[in-house]
Order: structure tokens, then C-alpha cells, then sequence
């Protein structure tokens, strides 16, 4: 099974500060999407993003999926407390299951 | 908006028990899963169903059962509790091909 890795593992920046983390993944998929998780909370869907798709934005939100690279990114822009939390990527093989990274842990310091 | 719960946010059992893990979303979706959050170990797959009475093993399927007698629940079973079990569980509905919502999740303690 195929899995998407999160790098960087942690991130801690600055109020107002842009937020990066990325995802790499092995095989070819059908759709990407990216998951924050509150402390001890479930995950919240934040953002699908398909195959035959390069930039997708929702608000604060960019995300860039590059299928040659087998890469993806999220970008937070002009971060605040509340974003502080896991962010995680997932990816499909089959379509019905997705599978999930170990997850970015993002620390924004008021 | 799609609501997904689960039975119990903590839960203390011993080793041995039976435990079940109810889920339950109300928004007619086809496929369920369950998994397993254990730090530095991300979400790992135990089962999913993508309808009624129907099932597939996940990742890490051993020492679990699973049923899902109508389409809006979706149960976990710990046959007999170990203490590896000890974890975050999360339950989660989607339709096909679709996002997954996620439940709030059960952290479960095996003594």
C-alpha cells in the first residue's frame, strides 16, 4: 500500500507568516487531499485536489499538485493561532480508500 | 452538514474484553472505515465497507472485527483487548471516491 509522507515532521513560525509543508507520494493516484487535525480532535477536510489538476485555492489555502514529481504542497498563507494543528495529506490507489502520511505538526506562535 | 459520531470519546477496558466501537453518519454515505491514529505511525487503515454487509481489510486488520448491519453504522470489534491496542480510534464516512468526514475519535486505554 502506498502511502503520502509529510515533510517537514514539525514546523513552528510566526504569526502572519506563510506556512509550507509537502507531500510526496509512490504510485499514480486519482485525487490528493489534505486533512488538519486538531489536538485530540478527528481530521477536517480542507482541500481535494485531482490528478489533472496543478493549483487549487480556498481562501488562505494553495495547493499545487505536481503528478511528475509525485509531489503536493499546502501553503498557508498569512498563518494565525488557529492553524495551529496536524496537517495531514491523503492519497487514493483505488478511489474508495485513501491513505494517510504521518502528518505536519504546525505550531504558530502568537 | 455531515456528521459522523462515535460511541464513547474515552474508553478504559481491560485486557481480554470484548469491546465494540459504535459509528454512526447521517449522510446516507456508501463507505465507512475505521482507523487507528498512533503517534509517529500517522492513520493506518483496520476496515472499510462500501455497503451494507459488505467489508474489506484495511492495513492492519488482525485482532479486529467489523460489521455493518445498516448502511448509517458502522461497528468495530476488539474480539479480546491487548494492550497494543491501546490507541486513537476514527471512524469516517465518505461517498464514493469522495472526502472522508471524520468522527471526533476514541481514544481507547487497554490496561
Amino acid at each position: 500500500s502506498q502511502q503520502g509522507e509529510e515533510d517537514p515532521q514539525a514546523l513552528s513560525i510566526q504569526e502572519g507568516e506563510n506556512a509550507t509543508m509537502n507531500c510526496s507520494y509512490k504510485t499514480s493516484i486519482n485525487n490528493l487531499q489534505w486533512y488538519r487535525q486538531n489536538s485530540g480532535r478527528g481530521l477536517v477536510h480542507l482541500i481535494l485536489i485531482r490528478s489533472n489538476e496543478r493549483e487549487k485555492h480556498s481562501g488562505r489555502l494553495r495547493v499545487t499538485l505536481d503528478t511528475s514529481k509525485k509531489s503536493s504542497s499546502l501553503l498557508i498563507t498569512a498563518s494565525r493561532a488557529a492553524d495551529t494543528a496536524s496537517y495531514f495529506c491523503a492519497t487514493d490507489e483505488t478511489g474508495n480508500q485513501f491513505y494517510f502520511g504521518t502528518g505536519t505538526s504546525l505550531t504558530v506562535i502568537p | 452538514d455531515v456528521k459522523v459520531t462515535q460511541s464513547s470519546r474515552y474508553l478504559v477496558k481491560r485486557t481480554g474484553e470484548k469491546v465494540f466501537l459504535e459509528c454512526v453518519q447521517d449522510m446516507d454515505h456508501e463507505n465507512m472505515f475505521w482507523y487507528r491514529q498512533d503517534p509517529g505511525l500517522g492513520l493506518r487503515l483496520i476496515y472499510f465497507s462500501y455497503d451494507v454487509k459488505m467489508k474489506e481489510k484495511g492495513d492492519i486488520p488482525e485482532g479486529y472485527s467489523v460489521s455493518r448491519e445498516k448502511k448509517e453504522r458502522f461497528s468495530l470489534i476488539l474480539e479480546s483487548a491487548s494492550t497494543n491496542q491501546t490507541s486513537m480510534y476514527l471512524c469516517a464516512s465518505s461517498p464514493p471516491r469522495g472526502t472522508q468526514y471524520f468522527g471526533p475519535g476514541t481514544r481507547l486505554l487497554v490496561l
